[in-house]
């Protein structure tokens, strides 16, 4: 099974500054690799997939980068609205899913 | 405009058999490349992809719980349903259905808004 590693935990920013998360795979998942956003209470919203295509409606401040087993997800100034918990996913050893553990954003 | 429910039981005692469905609108799991996943969250916890099943009724199951699961379709209804057997405290938590297609590979595009389940005696 590959493993998602997100680092950091915990990533403590201001309005307007620049987030930049990692998520790092056990093994080569290609470009098989998608971000979602998730807030309290609510389902996560896919962002990125196939590590840099952004989904619909996504704002451009979003950007997801990387293959093989390194991944990034740039955010290039953060709004109030993107405080939250992402998440990396992946695709590998056809169809199996994996979930890394996460990365809290919050408010400095 | 695409969209899906998760429904069933909010508590279920440990040894039970969980039932919940999923029902959709604005596609169809007669497409090709159309699927349909259940992911489950603990509470506080990360995301669990739990089964897959695609318009070709191929089925796909998390290794973990493969011998626990059962997912079906039911075209006619616009329905997929996951079966869980002998549940557990620890299958405690908000369960997702979420479609798969080939336009967004590899990934999972539009989620529905997630079911509570409470596994207690």
């Amino acid at each position: 099974e590959t493993v998602l590693t997100q680092s950091p935990a915990t990533l403590s920013l201001s309005p307007g500054e620049r987030a930049t998360l990692s998520c790092r795979a056990s093994q080569t998942v290609f470009t098989f690799l998608a971000w979602y956003q998730q807030k309290p209470g609510q389902a996560p919203r896919l962002l990125i997939y196939d590590a840099s295509t952004r989904a619909t409606g996504i704002p451009a401040r979003f950007s997801g980068s990387g293959s093989g087993t390194d991944f990034s997800l740039t955010i290039s100034s953060l709004e109030p609205d993107d405080f939250a918990v992402y998440y990396c996913q992946q695709r590998s050893e056809w169809p199996m899913f994996t979930f890394g553990q996460g990365t809290k954003v919050e408010m400095k | 405009q695409i969209t899906l429910k998760e429904s069933g039981p909010t508590l279920v005692k440990p040894t039970q058999t969980l039932t919940l469905t999923c029902t959709f609108s604005g596609f169809s799991l007669d497409t090709n490349g159309v699927g349909v996943v259940w992911i489950r969250q603990p509470p506080g916890e990360a995301l669990e992809w739990l089964a897959l099943i695609y318009w070709d009724d191929d089925q796909r199951y998390t290794p973990s719980l493969k011998n626990r699961l059962t997912i079906a379709k039911d075209t006619s209804k616009n329905q997929v349903v996951l079966t869980m057997t002998n549940v557990d405290p620890v299958d405690t938590g908000t369960y997702y259905c979420a479609r798969s297609w080939f336009g967004v590979p590899n990934a999972f595009d539009i989620w529905g808004q997630g079911t509570v389940v409470t596994v207690s005696s």
